[in-house]
């Protein structure tokens, strides 16, 4: 398997758009996890899935924050509108019963 | 309010010597506790685990401690490299009642000086 699979690498977003963030968990894997790291608050879990099923979403910052699993393959995360204060690396990571494996992350930057 | 705590930021230690890091949480219904480490640019890479009933667990040149009375547990690398120079993350979970709660804290930036 090839990991996690997170698209972009990089955004680069002006202000008031709107920024989607996509995953490719490890297959088999029925957990899904998204996660934001910053300088200030380090790596912050935002929401995660079981089953394509959302179970927590109380780390999402605010209603701006959107996260769908549509499939037990895929994700997304969107922002809408994105600020600058969203700027921040976003990881996706999945998990069946044990640790986590991580993707490589998005690099947003909102100008 | 953290739950789980990395209280120092950076550490240098000398190539060949022991490098110790250190984690504290605060949720005593944490189960599972694990290592992770994270080079620039990627993402966190999983390391070493403990379960909440054991102690000790190794790993060749890594392993982790766990002091539940003191809500305490570190990461020991023996001897260290200059390889293992990255971001050390401590997490812990719990995944009682159907839940999946992975914790992280803000990481510790290790660097080995050859």
């Amino acid at each position: 398997d090839a990991g996690v699979i997170q698209s972009p690498r990089h955004e680069v977003t002006e202000m008031g758009q709107e920024v989607t963030l996509r995953c490719k968990p490890i297959s088999g894997h029925d957990y899904l996890f998204w996660y934001r790291q910053t300088m200030m608050r380090g790596l912050e879990l935002l929401i995660y899935f079981n089953n394509n099923v959302p179970i927590d979403d109380s780390g999402m910052p605010e209603d701006r924050f959107s996260a769908k699993m549509p499939n037990a393959s895929f994700s997304t995360l969107k922002i809408q509108p994105s600020e600058p204060r969203d700027s921040a690396v976003y990881f996706c990571a999945s998990s069946y019963h044990s640790e986590a494996f991580f993707g490589q992350g998005t690099r947003l930057t909102v100008v | 309010d953290q739950q789980v705590k990395q209280n120092s930021p950076s550490l240098s230690v000398q190539e060949g010597r022991i490098s110790i890091l250190n984690c504290d949480y605060t949720n005593s219904m944490f189960d599972y506790f694990l290592w992770y480490k994270k080079y620039p640019a990627e993402g966190p890479t999983f390391l070493i685990s403990i379960s909440s009933i054991k102690d000790k667990n190794e790993d060749g040149r890594f392993t982790v401690f766990l002091n539940k009375s003191a809500k305490h547990l570190s990461l020991h690398i023996v001897p260290s490299q200059p390889g293992d120079s990255a971001v050390y993350f401590c997490a812990a979970l719990y995944s009682g009642a159907g839940s999946y709660q992975l914790t992280f804290g803000k990481g510790t930036k290790l660097s080995v000086i050859p």
